[in-house]
């Protein structure tokens, strides 16, 4: 059964610094990951799709890594910026399904 | 585009109505699954459908039913409401399957059953 967890559960930085969020799943028999962002009270949005074929995906200030050998995915946010606050999920397909992590909510302080 | 549209954003029903809500994508996905989000449970499959005519069941289908008649549309039923089904419900599409595929998620309805 695949298991994916997000550590720390909460994070909470000054305006600038660089965000470091962790990803780690039980089974390393991926196709992908996907991590994603939800606003309070809102939907989720995609940010990154990265393949199990590809150690590195980026998206402006995004970048996300991906190690299955180790079961884990990092996504990092460069120069965060008080809108960047939001809870980030990651998730891996599991049959027909994915598995979402239960996320980490960060705050960036002004 | 407009993506994966949901309705209704909010609805407050009482136990025992009965209710569908509505999801719709435009980008010709043949895959579409329903989940149901909670806290400290987060997000739990209801059901999925990988394409017009079929649906399978995912990890919490009691009290819930689906159908796919087109490929646009994949609504879910509540065919006797419990407060037990007080949640967020999202509905999300991709091309084909899970594997591979970047899923696109809607809004969210807000229910809550009193």
């Amino acid at each position: 059964k695949q298991e994916v967890t997000q550590i720390p559960a909460a994070l909470s930085v000054p305006e600038g610094e660089n965000l470091v969020l962790n990803c780690s799943f039980t089974d390393s028999a991926i196709y992908n990951l996907q991590w994603f962002r939800q606003d309070p009270g809102k939907g989720l949005t995609s940010l990154l799709l990265i393949q199990s074929s590809q150690r590195e995906q980026t998206s402006g200030r995004l970048n996300a890594s991906l190690d299955k050998s180790s079961g884990r995915s990092t996504l990092y946010i460069a120069a965060s910026q008080p809108g960047d606050s939001a809870t980030y999920l990651c998730a891996v397909p599991n049959d027909y399904k994915l598995s979402f992590g239960a996320g980490t909510t960060v705050t960036v302080r002004a | 585009n407009a993506g994966v549209t949901q309705t209704p954003k909010f609805q407050v029903l009482k136990t025992g109505q009965s209710m569908t809500l509505q999801c719709a994508q435009d980008m010709n996905h043949e895959y579409m699954s329903w989940y149901r989000q909670d806290p400290g449970m987060g997000l739990r499959l209801i059901h999925y459908s990988v394409g017009a005519g079929i649906t399978d069941q995912g990890e919490v289908p009691n009290g819930y039913n689906v159908s796919r008649s087109t490929t646009e549309d994949f609504p879910l039923r509540l065919l006797s409401a419990a407060p037990s089904q007080t949640s967020v419900y999202f509905c999300a599409s991709s091309p084909t399957g899970t594997s591979g595929n970047e899923q696109y998620f809607g809004p969210g309805t807000r229910l809550t059953v009193t």
